[in-house]
């Protein structure tokens, strides 16, 4: 059974940062990318980085976070990561991790539960 | 970018309705979109791939077509646990990003 366990997450003020954590169980993680998306309090979706399978050597970034956040993996722990710098407001959000399917670009077929970021003085 | 657009925003429907969901892209993005559901307080979970494939464990009564700018999602006889929020997510254009549309609502009448 696949799985995604969050952890992380929490009160961060204005300026400062927050890491992320995501566990992956029941799938050969290296082999596949993923994805972190968030939603903020009664919004939608929105996706804000992905990195490739493998070594991770392919990170990609929506324009808000882009020299904020960092995305990365160890494949070692089965662990997916978000460091996120330089909080503003607007990224209070719950983040998802999220798994993409076999091909890349891809849908998401498993999501974590999510974790709660607050960025807030 | 590529722009999602869902319609309507909210649905008001009776159990043992059908629905009909709308989502368009503002390019062509061939049968690359998903559908997801999203019940209060769960993270989204993934209906249909490919505008037309059921993921697995999906009940036949939820049907995804469409393909280039223009897709629908049917749910033939709505049932309780299909009241929730629905979006479309394209993953064609790619870098630079995925887009989601901004969901429809499927409220009971």
């Amino acid at each position: 059974e696949v799985q995604l366990l969050q952890s992380g997450g929490g009160l961060a003020q204005p300026g400062g940062s927050l890491r992320l954590s995501c566990t992956a169980s029941g799938f050969t993680f290296s082999d596949y990318a993923m994805s972190w998306v968030r939603q903020g309090p009664g919004k939608g979706l929105e996706w804000v980085s992905a990195i490739s399978r493998g070594s991770g050597i392919g990170t990609y970034y929506t324009d808000s976070v882009k020299g904020r956040f960092i995305i990365s993996r160890d494949n070692s722990k089965n662990a997916l990561y978000l460091e996120m710098n330089n909080l503003r407001d607007d990224d209070t959000a719950v983040y998802f991790c999220a798994k993409e399917g076999p091909h890349s670009p891809d849908h998401f077929d498993f999501w974590g539960q999510g974790s709660l970021v607050t960025v807030s003085s | 970018e590529i722009v999602m657009t869902q319609s309507p925003a909210t649905l008001s429907l009776s159990p043992g309705e059908r629905a009909t969901l709308s989502c368009r892209a503002s390019q062509g993005i061939i049968s690359n979109l998903a559908w997801y559901q999203q019940r209060p307080g769960q993270p989204p979970r993934l209906l249909i791939y490919s505008a037309s494939t059921r993921a697995t464990g999906i009940p036949a009564r939820f049907r995804g077509n469409g393909s280039g700018t223009d897709f629908t999602l049917t749910i033939s006889s709505l049932q309780s646990e299909d009241f929730a929020v629905y979006y479309c997510q394209q993953y064609n254009n790619w870098p630079p990003g995925y887009t989601f549309g901004q969901g429809t609502k499927l409220e009971i009448k």
